[in-house]
């Protein structure tokens, strides 16, 4: 098994660009998250999914959409970037219910110019 | 409202020595609480975890306690080797949300 895979690795986006960050998980996780880690800081929950079709916003959701199509991935898009959006995005993903653990990818690393 | 934080920033400690990582909670309707070690440039990995129905658990040289009564939880490292060196990361879950700490940063010393 890959576990949680994210794609890409790295970018560089302009002011006011757009792009999607893909996010795959082979465990059949129910559930999916996107978060976004700054700094000095935790992790923050940008949005995130308790199934296919389904998506809900966490604490951080201004300015970035997701997209549950297929239960294995999600997609977390920025529409219009800005130099606030600039930090190290990290895809996630769990059973639901009682089982919490959450299994993380290796991270995106966006900059905005 | 809701908070996970964490005692020290960084934590310094002897190869072959005990590391005690702290971090106290805000929420007493927290039901589940894990930890999480992050090393440079990667993903948190699961460390271990504990249900509000218990105050401690073990693993393989580590242990989780839990003090419901102050609101506290801390993870214990036993020898701790240069591999341990990371960010650890506690976090309380509700609902399947996990909300994180900032992190304390332990750094191993040869």
């Amino acid at each position: 098994n890959a576990g949680v895979t994210q794609t890409p690795k790295f970018r560089v986006l302009k002011t006011g660009q757009s792009m999607t960050l893909l996010c795959a998980q082979d465990m059949n996780h129910e559930y999916m998250y996107w978060y976004r880690q700054d700094p000095g800081m935790g992790l923050r929950l940008i949005h995130y999914s308790v199934g296919e079709g389904t998506t809900a916003k966490g604490e951080v959701p201004d300015g970035y959409n997701v997209s549950r199509l297929k239960k294995q991935n999600f997609l977390l898009g920025l529409e219009s970037a800005a130099p606030s959006q600039t930090s190290v995005y990290f895809c996630a993903s769990s059973y639901g219910g009682k089982r919490d653990e959450q299994y993380f990818g290796p991270g995106t690393r966006l900059t905005v110019t | 409202g809701e908070s996970v934080g964490l005692h020290l920033p960084t934590l310094s400690v002897q190869e072959g020595d005990n590391s005690i990582i702290n971090c106290a909670y805000s929420n007493s309707a927290s039901d589940y609480f894990i930890w999480y070690k992050q090393e440079s440039g990667k993903g948190p990995q699961f460390i271990i975890d504990i249900r509000s129905n218990m105050d401690k658990r073990q693993g393989q040289r580590v242990t989780v306690l839990l003090n419901k009564t102050v609101k506290h939880l801390s993870l214990q490292i036993a020898a701790t080797q240069p591999g341990d060196s990371a960010v650890y990361f506690c976090a309380e879950t509700q609902g399947g949300k996990l909300i994180f700490g900032q992190g304390t940063e332990l750094s191993v010393k040869p």
